[in-house]
Order: structure tokens, then sequence, then C-alpha cells
């Protein structure tokens, strides 16, 4: 199993401002995805990036992974209020690795 | 990317009644599916891991009696809530994934139980 841990768990910013999550884990992985989970929704897929990548972009997102710190970060640029959520890291491998949720960061942008 | 389904959406029952909610993998074959319940304003907490075919594993303190999971194709599995209390309201999410693929997750149930 893997679980992954977000820091911080909570962030408040203004709109516009950039916002900067992190996911640590423990153990060896082959890929991370990072989902948004909007107040009493389901869980939005944002980025997958595999263990042999160091960055990745969509959009208004950038994903960093650093396998020897075991740890990744989401950005994302010029936030929206809209982009008010819970953002959660799922540590993962394939077939039946298991993956357990940390709490995940709530982030609030501020209109 | 995968498609994940969850059916139905969202669901009340009574207390007492028995609910089953359903996983499918749309384009992939699913040897292993996960299920996840999500207390409000609380992380997504594993339940319970199922192979196609055989019996699900259940993380401790799950009652599998209570939880009776199914997985008798390579794209379905079944969660059954038996005898639903209110305490059992709750969002169900399940995850799937193929052999050498990465898990892709449903987009949940909502259950309450009256």
């Amino acid at each position: 199993s893997q679980q992954g841990e977000e820091d911080p768990q909570a962030l408040s910013i203004q709109e516009g401002e950039n916002a900067t999550m992190n996911c640590s884990y423990k153990t060896s992985i082959n890929n991370l995805q990072w989902y948004r989970q909007n107040s009493g929704r389901g869980l939005v897929h944002l980025i997958l990036i595999r263990s042999n990548e160091r960055e990745k972009h969509s959009g208004r997102l950038r994903v960093t992974l650093d396998t020897s710190k075991k740890s990744s970060s989401l950005l994302i640029t010029a936030s929206r209020a809209a982009d008010t959520a819970s953002y959660f890291c799922a540590p993962g491998g394939t077939g039946g690795f298991k993956t357990i949720f940390g709490a995940g960061t709530r982030l609030f942008v501020k209109a | 990317g995968a498609v994940v389904s969850q059916h139905p959406s969202w669901v009340i029952c009574k207390s007492g009644t028995s609910v089953k909610i359903e996983c499918r993998s749309l384009d992939f074959q699913a040897t292993t599916m996960f299920w996840y319940r999500q207390f409000p304003k609380q992380s997504l907490m594993l339940m319970a891991t199922s192979n196609e075919g055989s019996k699900a594993t259940y993380e401790q303190g799950v009652e599998k009696d209570k939880f009776l999971i199914n997985h008798a194709s390579l794209t379905l599995s079944t969660l059954t809530v038996t005898s639903a209390h209110p305490e059992d309201s709750s969002f169900y999410i399940c995850s799937a994934t193929g052999g050498n693929t990465e898990a892709f997750f449903g987009q949940g149930t909502r259950l309450t139980v009256v």
C-alpha cells in the first residue's frame, strides 16, 4: 500500500495568486496522481506524473515529482475562486497496489 | 484516461434495507477494484480491495458481512450495504486498475439512510 500526505492542510489565498501544495510518501512508486474534490462531490482527476518524469504541465497546473525525496508538488497558477476545493495526491503503483489517501489540502481562493 | 463509472450517483434508502452500488470500468479490464468511504469533511478511507474472481480483502474495522463486495467480472464490482443504518450514510467511491495501469476513480455514490 502507499499513503500520500498533503501539506499544508489548509491554504487561503487571493484570486490571482499562485497556490502550492505538497505531497510526501514513503515507499517507491510507479506514478502519482493529483485529484480535486469539490465539497460534497466526487474526485476529479487532474494530472498523472510517472516516476520517470520530473515535471508535468496541464493548463494552469504544474506538477513536480522528486523520487529521491519522495515528494511531489502541485502548483496552481493565477488561481480562481472556482479552484476552491480539497486536493489529494495518490501515490500509486500498478495492479493491486492500493492507495491510502491523506487528509488532503483544503484550498480556499478568495474573490 | 480510462473511465470508471459508478451507479447510482446518489441514493436514499430506509433504515434496515440493503443498497447495491455498482462500479464499472468502461474501457479496460479491471483486475483489481478498491472501495473507499468518505464521511463529511474527512478524507477517503479505504474499505476493501477486490480482485476479480476472488474474495475481497477488507481493511481493519470494516465489517465484511455488512459491506458485501462482489467482483464477478473484469469490468464490474458491486458493493452492497446490508441492513443500512443512518450511520452508514456516507460517500462511497470506487477505483479500478488493470494489470499494468494506474488506478482510476469513479465519481462516487452518496448514500443517505433515513
